[in-house]
Parts: C-alpha cells; structure tokens; sequence
C-alpha cells in the first residue's frame, strides 16, 4: 500500500524557516519524481516544487523560487522542503505528492501538515 | 503560465444525476490533463490521466474527454460519496498549475 506522510508544519512569524518532510512506503522511491503542493485557506490547489528521481533537477513556481529548497533522499524514502523567508501569504496545507511515471501529475497525495505564518 | 480555467465554480446536483465540469486552458496542452477530487480533511484523490484515462480504482461512472485547450469531467450517476469539490491540472508544461476547483453540493 502507498503511503506518504508528511511532518514539520507548525506555526512561524513572517521571516522565519521552516522544514517539511515526507516519508514514503509501499512503493520503489527512486522511480517517482517527487512533488509537493499546497492549499491556502479558502483557495483552490497550487503546484509549489517537484524533484526528478535522483535529485538533479527542481521545478519551482515562481513565487516561492529562491525561498525554498526541495531535496530528497532516496535512501531513507523521503522528500524534504525546506522554507525560508516564510511569509503570510505561505500559510497553507502543505501536501506531499507521488509523480506518475512518466509523468508530472500527482497520481498519490499523502493528507498534508499545516504551514500557518503569522505575526 | 498556462491559465486553467473551471467552470462552474459550484453546481447543486441530486444523487443520480448526470454532471459535468468543464475547464478550459489558456494555451494547447494536448491530453497533458489531470482531474483530481478532493474532500474536506483529506488526500485529494487522482481521477484521470491523459484527459481521458481512467486511474486504477476509480469507478467507471467518472469519465474525461477533450484534448487541446477545452476538457471535461462527467460523472454519471452522481453518489452520496462524489459530493466534493473537483480540479484540473495540466501538466504539458512548467509551472504546472490547477484550475480553480468546482465544488458539487447536495441539492
């Protein structure tokens, strides 16, 4: 069985950092381009960064390039997203994604940890 | 970017009935289309691939189907457990982005 499960929310003032991870099983990791998205309040889903199969190439969305960091380990099955510069506008449900093979579009999604940024 | 465009933003529907969510794109993004559901509190749930492929698991009532700039979802024979709010993606190039979600309520 598939399982991604994301850890690291939590609350931070505008400015600070903050790291998520994600721990995957049920599946051969180093196969997978890797993702994570997320879900402001009230807003709709937004593709943030995904990582290729051996960490080489990132993807960003132009408003969080520069702040964040993805990275990956495939030797302990998991994916990290480190935040920096965290600002209000950050605050969201941060979702950890499996990539089809083949493919960009999130075939699994683990449940997500709240990222809330507020002074 | 490629601007992905859902309508409607909300539709009130019965158990049984016959829906359809339509979301257009800003520019050609062939099939490279996905169609996600996603509940309150939860994973958000892959539906379609490739505009019009089934994902493994899903019921055979959700189909998808278009290619280009316009798609569509049809879910046909709506059930209790499909009230939820429905998005697309393209993923034909990068920033991968979504549409703005189509929530299907009880009527």
């Amino acid at each position: 069985e598939v399982q991604l499960v994301e850890s690291g929310g939590g609350s931070v003032q505008p400015g600070e950092s903050l790291r998520l991870s994600c721990f995957a099983s049920g599946f051969t990791f180093d196969t997978h381009w890797m993702s994570w998205l997320r879900q402001a309040p009230g807003k709709g889903l937004e593709w943030v960064a995904n990582i290729k199969l051996d960490g080489s190439v990132q993807y960003y969305v132009d408003s969080v390039r520069g702040r964040f960091t993805i990275s990956r380990d495939n030797a302990k099955n998991s994916v990290s997203l480190e935040m920096n510069s965290l600002r209000v506008e950050d605050t969201a449900i941060y979702y950890c994604a499996r990539e089809a093979q083949s493919s960009s579009w999130p075939d699994f999604w683990g449940q997500g940890t709240l990222v809330t940024v507020s002074s | 970017d490629i601007q992905m465009t859902q309508s409607p933003s909300s539709l009130s529907a019965s158990v049984g009935d016959r829906v359809t969510i339509t979301c257009r794109a800003s520019h050609d993004i062939h099939t490279y289309l996905a169609w996600f559901q996603h509940k309150p509190g939860k994973a958000p749930q892959s539906l379609i691939f490739a505009a019009s492929s089934l994902q493994r698991d899903v019921p055979s009532r959700f189909s998808g189907s278009g290619s280009g700039t316009d798609f569509t979802l049809t879910i046909s024979g709506l059930q209790p457990e499909d009230f939820a709010t429905y998005y697309c993606q393209q993923y034909e190039r990068y920033p991968l982005t979504f549409g703005g979600g189509t929530r299907v309520e009880i009527k």
